[in-house]
């Protein structure tokens, strides 16, 4: 029972130009979400978060967005950087924990 | 700010022997999780502490898994009689217990079982 999904397992994306990575969630309890970033061999790494009460929040280039009625968000970069290629985990919090999406590889393109 | 420390980094083990992993949280850290992660998949977890208190253990968590804290520091994470099927990375993550809060993850110990 996956209850957070990223349908998207790869993308890629011109540098200098906008990523769009998307989320789905089932679980109406979950009230806090948040983005990591993950290199190979390293750990996941906290990028930026949002809370239910909010419908977005903005961090530089990164801008979650939370579509609560529709269980959806995403995670807008612009513009794309070339050390902007990882895979990133949409993650939601409930229960006193965090539950992961299966990732989506983003590639940058020079 | 040394971050959330894992060791080993790698361990390569026989299928049927034991391994202790350990972690090192952030120091005024008082949560401390234990994650798994298999290719192409994202974390999934498995157990947590708040101080030395064991919180709750998933399923996924076999009998043949024993995790604790024993000062409320450090962490150590046990698997007997090894499967291939354990063959994962497994990752450490701390946080603050006034919620929510991000979770911040050390590197992870990569098991291979043979």
């Amino acid at each position: 029972d996956q209850q957070v999904k990223q349908n998207s397992p790869s993308l890629s994306v011109q540098e200098g130009r906008i990523s769009i990575l998307n989320c789905d969630y089932t679980n109406s309890m979950f009230d806090y979400f948040l983005w990591y970033k993950k290199y190979p061999a390293e750990g996941p790494t906290f990028l930026i978060s949002i809370s239910s009460i909010k419908d977005k929040n903005e961090d530089g280039r990164f801008t979650v967005f939370l579509n609560k009625s529709a269980k959806h968000l995403s995670l807008h970069i612009v513009p794309s950087q070339p050390g902007d290629s990882a895979v990133y985990f949409c993650a939601a919090w409930g229960n006193e924990k965090l539950t992961f999406g299966t990732g989506t590889r983003l590639t940058i393109i020079p | 700010d040394t971050g959330v420390s894992q060791d080993p980094r790698h361990k390569i083990t026989k299928r049927g022997q034991n391994v202790t992993f350990r972690c090192d949280p952030i120091s005024e850290h008082n949560r401390l999780y234990w994650y798994r992660q298999t290719l192409g998949q994202g974390p999934e977890f498995l157990t947590y502490f708040q101080n030395e208190a064991q919180l709750e253990k998933s399923r996924l968590l076999s009998d043949r898994f024993s995790a604790e804290r024993p000062k409320g520091s450090f962490s150590t994470l046990e698997i007997q009689r090894t499967e291939q099927g354990d063959s994962a990375m497994y990752l450490c993550a701390s946080s603050l217990v006034s919620q929510p809060s991000p979770l911040h993850f050390g590197n992870g110990t990569r098991l291979t079982v043979t």
